[in-house]
């Protein structure tokens, strides 16, 4: 069975903060991949980016940084210096290699940016 | 516009009836998948395509859905006799092989059951 557990439903920052999302998931796959989406209020799904189990090197892209770790089971992503447009749904998910790469998604975090 | 499209994007239909969504994903794209989504939660898989095979459906996917994809391009997603709780947004994703769960998302087909 699959689960990716977002614990967070909503969080609010004022602009310029950090900001980490959690993200903890379940599997007894020992290939997998894990995700993270995003989707604005405009409602699209935006891609933000893809891990596969067998790399836990840790990923910085601008502002965007995501730490992976197998021996707590969790993908968190942290945005740096929150700005206004960060404001979005932003949704962890997880895939088994075997499955047709069919994404199990958590319920998501709502994050607000305030200026 | 070279994305993923869906139509229509707003249905509102009696309980009962039939509807159908249809989704044209990225064109050099050879999955396609289908999603709901229901307000607050995350999106849940229904089913996915290579090509024009199913290769797997979702245990969510009563008999009264049913999704083709012909010739590998379009797909259709019909919901027979619908009920209440199929108000949902109808999400459609494509992506290659190739970028395994890279999935670009259309914007997707509310669906209002009355």
């Amino acid at each position: 069975a699959q689960k990716v557990t977002q614990a967070q439903t909503e969080i609010s920052v004022v602009e310029k903060e950090d900001v980490t999302l959690d993200c903890v998931y379940e599997t007894r796959d020992t290939t997998y991949y894990l995700f993270w989406y995003k989707q604005p209020p405009s409602g699209e799904l935006v891609f933000l980016i893809r891990r596969n189990s067998f790399d836990e090197q840790n990923e910085i892209s601008g502002r965007y940084s995501w730490n992976f770790q197998k021996s707590t089971s969790s993908f968190n992503f942290t945005i740096t210096a929150s700005q206004v447009v960060d404001s979005a749904v932003y949704f962890c998910a997880l895939s088994e290699a075997d499955s047709g790469y069919a994404l199990n998604f958590g319920k998501g975090t709502s994050l607000l940016v305030t200026p | 516009d070279t994305g993923v499209s869906q139509d229509p994007r707003h249905k509102i239909t009696k309980r009962g009836q039939n509807v159908t969504f249809r989704c044209d994903p990225i064109s050099e794209h050879n999955r396609l998948y289908w999603y709901r989504q229901t307000l607050g939660q995350g999106p849940e898989f229904l089913t996915y395509f290579q090509n024009e095979a199913q290769l797997e459906k979702s245990r969510l996917l009563s008999d009264r859905f049913s999704a083709e994809r012909p010739k590998g391009s379009f797909s259709t997603l019909e919901i027979q006799r619908t009920e209440q709780g199929d108000s949902a947004m109808y999400l459609c994703a494509s992506s290659l092989v190739s970028d395994p769960g890279e999935l670009f998302f259309g914007e997707g087909s509310r669906l209002t059951v009355l």
